[in-house]
């Protein structure tokens, strides 16, 4: 039963470069949301994604966007990087079903803006 | 709006002390969930436990235990005979909107365990 997985791992960008990071939810899971982490605290919700449609969106700029594919896999777009931007961000994944709320999340993607 | 505080910023234990990592949180809404993660260095959460509005039971898994009381809004955690395998950054969230299906995790801002040798 595999996990969720995000791609890349690490990631050097400079300011006002643009930024793709990838992930596939669990197996079976239809909804993806997107979280950053800075460094010491915890994670802020971005958006999350289902039936490939932005559903719930966070206290974010729309310089981030995102997308869901038929497959359900998503990506988060980061446009006009700022150095504020450096954090882990993390994919999480759940079944879209009242009652089934837990939701896994992948490994992370680093992103260090320079 | 929902918010979850976890007043204790980082906690060191020796092997085989127990520790209670503290969780309190705020929210309008009668029907939520209440999560335990782990944060190892590696980065990944792992998933401890999740906990219902309406079932205030606490619960023992293994070493782990977990006090949900609504009456003082906590949902405390605790490690029996703490190991240095357990070091890691522990996050306690809280999920609004059951009902929609639309929820969202809101994150306190963890606590760093470091359990020596």
């Amino acid at each position: 039963d595999a996990g969720v997985t995000q791609s890349p791992t690490h990631l050097i960008k400079t300011r006002g470069q643009q930024v793709t990071l990838r992930c596939s939810p669990k197996s079976g899971h239809d909804t993806v949301s997107w979280y950053q982490q800075a460094l010491g605290q915890g994670p802020q919700f971005i958006f999350q994604y289902y039936e490939e449609e932005e559903r719930q969106r966070g206290n974010f700029p729309d310089r981030f966007s995102g997308h869901q594919f038929p497959n359900y896999s998503s990506e988060l777009n980061v446009n006009a990087l700022l150095l504020g931007d450096s954090a882990l961000y993390l994919c999480a994944s759940r079944l879209m079903s009242v009652g089934t709320d837990t939701q896994y999340f992948g490994p992370g993607t680093r992103l260090t803006v320079l | 709006a929902q918010k979850v505080t976890q007043a204790q910023t980082e906690i060191s234990v020796v092997e085989k002390e127990d520790v209670t990592l503290d969780c309190v949180y705020e929210t309008r809404d009668t029907t939520y969930y209440l999560f335990w993660y782990k944060q190892p260095p590696s980065g990944e959460l792992v998933f401890l436990i999740r906990r219902n509005s309406f079932d205030e039971q606490n619960e023992i898994s293994g070493r782990y235990s977990w006090n949900f009381q609504k009456s003082t809004s906590s949902f405390n955690f605790t490690i029996t005979a703490s190991q240095v395998v357990d070091s890691a950054v522990y996050f306690c969230a809280l999920s609004e909107a059951v009902r929609s299906g639309y929820s969202t995790l809101t994150f306190g801002k963890g606590t760093m365990l470091l359990v020596s040798p």
